[in-house]
């Protein structure tokens, strides 16, 4: 597989469950992220791993909580979540951090409904 | 505060031009992108702006005035698979991304 994979594409849970979103990249980036898209709304940085380590939190609440193993993989976990927390969470790789001309290139996103 | 404008949706026919804009105020400027999003897909990378001008990619152009914190992205012979959202985004004094809300563009036959 080549690019951005995330799974599961679309997942519907309860809010007292606990469950994780993945993301794998097989483009040799050393950066990963994790966006919040919700309809007309821009974007919203959730997280971001640089050489595995976090660099960005922004006010994210507890209830999600990242994992980056290794910069191929990046988790989502997710637990006691509020049905505000719905909608489409995007992964995104780069090279070189968040400086320069740096693409990004993003997974087909998990589409998550909090009942 | 930071903001990037562009417009929520626009309707264009098959084989015009259309003109998406985009206005920004950010605290300093390192670039603008733009993207294009397929419903239910990923966001994939079409141009990136630092200076002045146009800069063209086949039947994409995007402009940038930062002078005028204002860009645009001109899409030539419009074809149906060319129906999407197109999201614009400015990389501040920080290096971090702002994005607009994205304006979704609606081709018609």
């Amino acid at each position: 597989e080549t690019g951005v994979t995330q799974t599961p594409r679309h997942l519907v849970m309860g809010m007292t469950n606990k469950k994780s979103l993945k993301c794998e990249q097989h483009l040799g980036h050393n950066a990963m992220y994790w966006y919040k898209q919700s309809a007309k709304k821009p974007l919203e940085l959730m997280f971001v791993y640089s050489l595995e380590e976090r660099v960005e939190n922004n006010s994210v609440p507890s209830r999600f909580s990242p994992e980056c193993p290794n910069s191929s993989h990046l988790f989502l976990h997710l637990h006691t979540l509020q049905p505000e927390d719905s909608a489409l969470y995007l992964c995104a790789s780069s090279q070189d951090g968040q400086s320069g001309a740096n693409v990004l290139t993003f997974g087909a996103g998990s589409r998550l409904t909090v009942l | 505060g930071q903001n990037i404008d562009q417009p929520t949706e626009m309707t264009a026919t098959e084989g015009a031009i259309v003109q998406i804009n985009c206005t920004y105020q950010t605290s300093g400027f390192n670039g603008l992108f733009w993207y294009q999003q397929h419903a239910g897909e990923a966001p994939t990378f079409l141009s990136y702006n630092v200076l002045d001008g146009l800069e063209e990619k086949g039947r994409f152009s995007s402009f940038l005035s930062r002078s005028k914190g204002y860009s645009y992205l001109l899409l030539k012979e419009l074809q149906m698979k060319d129906s999407a959202s197109y999201l614009c985004a400015v990389k501040d004094s920080n290096y971090q991304l702002i994005w607009g809300a994205g304006t979704k563009l609606i081709i018609k036959p």
